[in-house]
């Protein structure tokens, strides 16, 4: 299977760190991706992280990835009012002819003051 | 670079009608793809491409046409509008070894009555 499970809704305050959870079932994904979605844009990528590391730290984003549950997560540290988007996980499948993306639902991160 | 841009931005149909949702990217990326977006679903892939002459299907294929002519354009047809296709449809772009970064437009929402 190819689901991507996440929470849809997160609020934190402004300061706090955020954290997004992600569940995936593909074992044999090679990268796993996370994307930010502002009000009325496409998606950006944020970060990515290959599937044999542990961790992978950009700046204030810190991304986990346990891969014996199948579980990433995505922490924004000292989170802004700018962080305010969608955040989605994506995991790279190769379905024989090439490889595609399998997105999450998405999850609302509001930053409140 | 005007990256991948997508015409129309917004779109009302009625059910029943057809028509072509334009995809273009000047970046030579080999890899196109269609998603659409609805609430509390994340991104489906409809069609994706590998290069100019191939298409593929994705996970909601139904109702849609694709066509790559040329590397640069990716339309999407829908043949016969139905209230079930109203939603914001995303084309994305990327190179063939970097699946995972793929760069998105700004979307087109679709409101069929």
């Amino acid at each position: 299977g190819e689901d991507v499970e996440q929470s849809l809704f997160l609020s934190v305050r402004e300061g706090d760190s955020s954290v997004i959870n992600c569940t995936y079932t593909d074992s044999s994904s090679t990268y796993l991706y996370w994307y930010k979605q502002e009000p009325g844009a496409g998606l950006q990528l944020l970060t990515y992280i290959f599937s044999n590391m542990d961790m992978k730290q950009d700046q204030r984003l810190t991304v986990l990835l346990n891969k014996k549950d199948k579980h990433l997560s995505l922490r924004i540290a000292d989170t802004q009012t700018g962080d305010s988007a969608i955040y989605f996980c994506a995991e790279s499948v190769n379905t024989g002819t090439a490889s595609k993306l399998t997105f999450g639902t998405g999850t609302r991160l509001q930053v409140t003051l | 670079n005007a990256g991948v841009t997508q015409t129309p931005k917004f779109q009302v149909l009625k059910t029943g009608q057809s028509m072509t949702l334009q995809c273009a990217q000047d970046m030579n990326h080999e890899y196109m793809s269609w998603y659409r977006q609805d609430p509390g679903m994340g991104l489906r892939l409809i069609h994706y491409s590998v290069g100019a002459g191939i298409t593929d299907q994705g996970e909601v294929p139904n109702g849609y046409n694709v066509s790559r002519s040329t590397t640069e354009d990716f339309p999407l047809r829908l043949l016969s509008a139905a209230p079930s296709q109203t939603s914001v449809y995303f084309c994305a772009s990327s190179t063939l070894g970097e699946i995972g970064e793929q760069f998105f437009g700004p979307g087109t929402r679709l409101t069929v009555l």
